[in-house]
This record gives C-alpha cells, structure tokens and sequence, in this order.
C-alpha cells in the first residue's frame, strides 16, 4: 500500500534551517509528483509547492520562494524539503502529500511538526 | 490565488441528521480541459487529511454513498446524509484548477 512516512518534530532556533523528509514506499517513487503543504491554526492549509520526482523539476507557490527547496533523492525514494532563514511564522505542520490518477491530494504523509523558538 | 470561501465554519449535529458544506470560489473552477478541479478532504482530529470527493462529485475509493458532492463553476456543496460519528472532524474544500491549490479555511462538524 502506498505510505509517506515523514521525519520527526523539529525545534529550530530563529534564522537557522531545517531539512524534513518524506519516504515513500508501496509504488513507483519517480511516477508521481510529491507536493508540500503547510498548517497552522491562523492560515489553514498553505500549498508549498511541488517536486516532479522524475527530473526534479520544481513550482514553487510564489509566497514560498526563497523559504522552501524542494529536493528528492530517488535511490532512496525520498523527497526532502529545507525551510531556511526561519521565524516563528514558519512554525506549523508540514505535511508531503501524493496525488493519484484520480487526481491531487490521495495520499498525505503523518505531518512533521516545526517549532521556531529561541 | 484564487480564494475558496466555506461555510458554516462550524456545524453541530446529531447523529443520523444530514448537514450541507458550502464553498464558493472567487474564480471559476473550470479548467481549460473542461473539468473542474475542486475537491473535499476531511480532516479528523490528530490525523492528516484524507481525500473524500475528487472533481467535484467522484467519491474516493472506500468513501461510503453518504458523502455526495455537487456545484459547478464556483459554487459547490457537500452534502452528508445520515451522520455518523466517525464523520466528525474538519472538512476543507480544495481547488487545484489554478496555481498554487488553496484551500478553504475549513468547516468544523461537531456533535450536538
């Protein structure tokens, strides 16, 4: 069955990065996009961007230029993102999420939880 | 970004009632392909979203004939028939016609 099985809670300081990951397992990791999508209780849910995990081909959701990098590692079937230069906005839930033929949104990992706290 | 308006934000119910969810887009959802990409995900407490409703009205794959969707062009409804507890949680409505996806701010469906 297919699972994203994402890294754990991190606790982050002001102005430093964090770098979470999402594995996948149960399908062909290169034959679907992996998205990120972000939570807090004051935005809802924020579309980050996503990865084509084939060539690594990115789109980015403009307001997130410059705070997410979307990466993937395919021997790994591992998609990764880096949130940088981090403020306490940037504390939330992110989670990785895969679509199906069906379309968008069919598979959401657990959800990584990021503190920005000095 | 195209902006999805739900409501109520909240919804008590008794269980075996039927409750409607509104969303309304600020663009329409029709896609250059002539499908419309609007879709609902509950969210149940401490859980991820899970995906009900796909492109409208197609219910996801194990999602019981409780749940049916309706609308077009930007305005759209869930409807749920016969509630039961397990449908409680946060309902979004999700469109992905546009970049970037944005969601609504959510409806929260309680017990009475």
């Amino acid at each position: 069955q297919v699972q994203l099985q994402q890294s754990g809670a991190e606790l982050a300081k002001p102005g430093s990065s964090v770098k979470i990951s999402c594995k996948a397992s149960g399908y062909t990791f290169t034959s679907y996009y992996i998205s990120w999508i972000k939570q807090t209780t004051g935005q809802g849910l924020e579309y980050i961007g996503y990865i084509n995990t084939g060539s690594g081909g990115t789109n980015y959701n403009e307001k997130f230029k410059g705070k997410a990098t979307l990466t993937v590692d395919k021997s790994s079937s591992t998609a990764f993102m880096q949130l940088s230069s981090l403020t306490p906005d940037d504390s939330a839930v992110y989670y990785c999420a895969r679509g199906s033929n069906s379309g968008p949104f069919a598979y959401w990992g657990q959800g990584t939880l990021v503190t920005v706290s000095s | 970004d195209v902006v999805m308006t739900q409501t109520p934000p909240s919804l008590s119910v008794a269980i075996g009632q039927s409750v409607s969810i509104s969303c309304k887009s600020s663009q329409s959802l029709v896609y250059s392909d002539g499908k419309t990409y609007l879709h609902w995900l509950l969210q149940s407490s401490g859980r991820s979203p899970k995906r009900l409703i796909y492109q409208v009205s197609n219910l996801d794959s194990g999602v019981p004939d409780r749940f049916s969707g309706t609308g077009s062009q930007k305005d759209f409804t869930l409807k749920i028939s016969r509630v039961e507890a397990k449908d409680l949680g946060v309902y979004y409505c999700a469109q992905t016609t546009h970049f970037p996806p944005t969601f609504g701010a959510g409806t929260k469906l309680e017990l009475k």
